[in-house]
């Protein structure tokens, strides 16, 4: 158990709809990461939020946002949801953000989104 | 050109054989290399991570970094089944200090038989 819970573990819904996955990080940990795990495209990193400002982005689409949280847990939103965004959504949490020394991600059991 | 490529198997071995994973990266601003282990309907774990060139070892796990060749492996000795999942490569870079978000492979699935 890696510490980070993700809520809810499975999810099916509409293509047109909005879900939001949520996110509690490791206690302590300030940063929060979101990635995407499809079969053809592998783990994509989408976002990352620390100490709940925006840090960096990846290819997160502009359907897709997120947001951190003052107790720092985290919830990423999908919106006109397309056949194409089921797949497995992880969040992950680091002690800091930068890259000034290593800090491990933990990452958490992930969501399985599936879009009917 | 994706910038890290792995071959996504599947690799199925005999108990007890040595297991070499591989991934090459086109980046040369890639300064730390991990190995995350998953299985299936899990989250990835870290296994191991090094800091630019060089060996890690850990265990029955050694870990290769040869940023000239950018070129990173992980050997696994004396497989088990219980090393039966799929083996991801990230990459982490310098982006000025921002981030630590991670690249990564698409992941080589073993198969460890008994």
């Amino acid at each position: 158990d890696s510490g980070v819970t993700q809520t809810p573990k499975h999810l099916i819904t509409a293509t047109g709809q909005r879900v939001t996955l949520r996110c509690s990080p490791r206690s302590g940990d300030l940063s929060v990461y979101w990635y995407q795990q499809s079969l053809d495209q592998g783990l994509q990193f989408l976002i990352q939020y620390y100490n709940g400002e925006e840090r960096a982005k990846g290819n997160i689409l502009e359907r897709f946002s997120a947001q951190q949280f003052p107790d720092l847990h985290s919830e990423l939103n999908l919106s006109s949801l397309e056949l194409g965004d089921s797949a497995l959504y992880f969040c992950a949490s680091s002690a800091r953000g930068g890259t000034g020394t290593y800090n491990e991600q933990f990452f958490g059991p992930g969501t399985r989104l599936t879009v009917l | 050109q994706k910038e890290v490529e792995q071959d996504p198997g599947p690799l199925s071995v005999p108990e007890g054989a040595i297991v070499s994973l591989n991934c090459t990266y086109s980046n040369s601003a890639f300064q730390y290399f991990m190995w995350y282990r998953q299985y299936s309907r899990k989250g990835p774990e870290l296994l191991m991570y090094t800091y630019s060139s060089g060996n890690k070892e850990d265990g029955r796990f050694t870990a290769q970094v040869d940023k000239s060749s950018k070129y990173i492996s992980l050997f696994i000795r004396d497989s088990q089944p219980s090393d039966s999942a799929t083996y991801l490569c990230a990459l982490r870079g310098n982006y000025g200090g921002a981030t630590n978000k991670l690249i990564f492979g698409t992941g080589t699935l073993l198969a460890v038989q008994p």
